[in-house]
């Protein structure tokens, strides 16, 4: 298995314009998590999926962020629009079960200049 | 409100010396806790767990150690090699909200050799 992948690996862009971040879990894992790391916050849990359904989405920092799940092999997270303060590495994880250890992708280091 | 806590941000040790990572967590809810380990420009990869049914659980030279009582983990590395400088997080999951694990900020050790 080539582990959770996520794309792309780096994404500079504009304030205001829209950013999409995919991920593609881990085959037969029943758990999808975002994650967000930064100097500030440390890693913090964006949103969660179980059987492609949005289990827990508090973490999500406000109405400019949003993630689907429309199957099981594949999630996106959407920035619009996108601000400087949302600079950050993103990570996708997924799971089996859940209770056990994640399976973290490489992330996607955000620039919002 | 950090429920998980990891109070030192950086340990320095010496090349085969003893590496001792602790974590505190105040939800006595928790009841499975795991550690990670993450290289620069990598996401983290899970390195040991335990349940709170047990007090310690060994994988090779990192074993961990649960003291419930004092709501108190620790990793311990030995010895440690040059190869385990890394970040490494604490986190802590419960059964009540199966999926959701939650990390502690992490703490940067560095082997020296």
């Amino acid at each position: 298995d080539a582990g959770v992948i996520q794309s792309p690996r780096h994404e500079v862009t504009e304030m205001g314009q829209e950013v999409t971040l995919r991920c593609k879990p881990i085959s037969g894992h029943d758990y999808l998590f975002w994650y967000r790391q930064t100097m500030m916050r440390g890693l913090e849990l964006l949103i969660y999926f179980n059987n492609n359904v949005p289990i827990d989405d508090s973490g999500m920092p406000e109405d400019r962020f949003s993630a689907k799940m429309p199957n099981a092999s594949f999630s996106t997270l959407k920035i619009q629009p996108s601000e400087p303060r949302d600079s950050a590495v993103y990570f996708c994880a997924s799971s089996f079960s859940g209770v056990y250890g994640y399976t973290f992708g490489s992330g996607t280091r955000l620039t919002v200049v | 409100d950090q429920q998980v806590k990891q109070n030192s941000p950086s340990l320095s040790v010496q090349e085969g010396r003893i590496s001792i990572l602790n974590c505190d967590y105040t939800n006595s809810m928790f009841d499975y806790f795991l550690w990670y380990k993450k290289y620069p420009a990598e996401g983290p990869t899970f390195l040991i767990s335990i349940s709170s049914i047990k007090d310690k659980n060994e994988d090779g030279r990192f074993t961990v150690f649960l003291n419930k009582s004092a709501k108190h983990l620790s990793l311990h590395i030995v010895p440690s090699q040059p190869g385990d400088s890394a970040v490494y997080f604490c986190a802590a999951s419960s059964n009540t909200n199966a999926g959701k694990s939650t990390f502690g900020d992490g703490t940067t050790l560095t082997v020296k050799p």
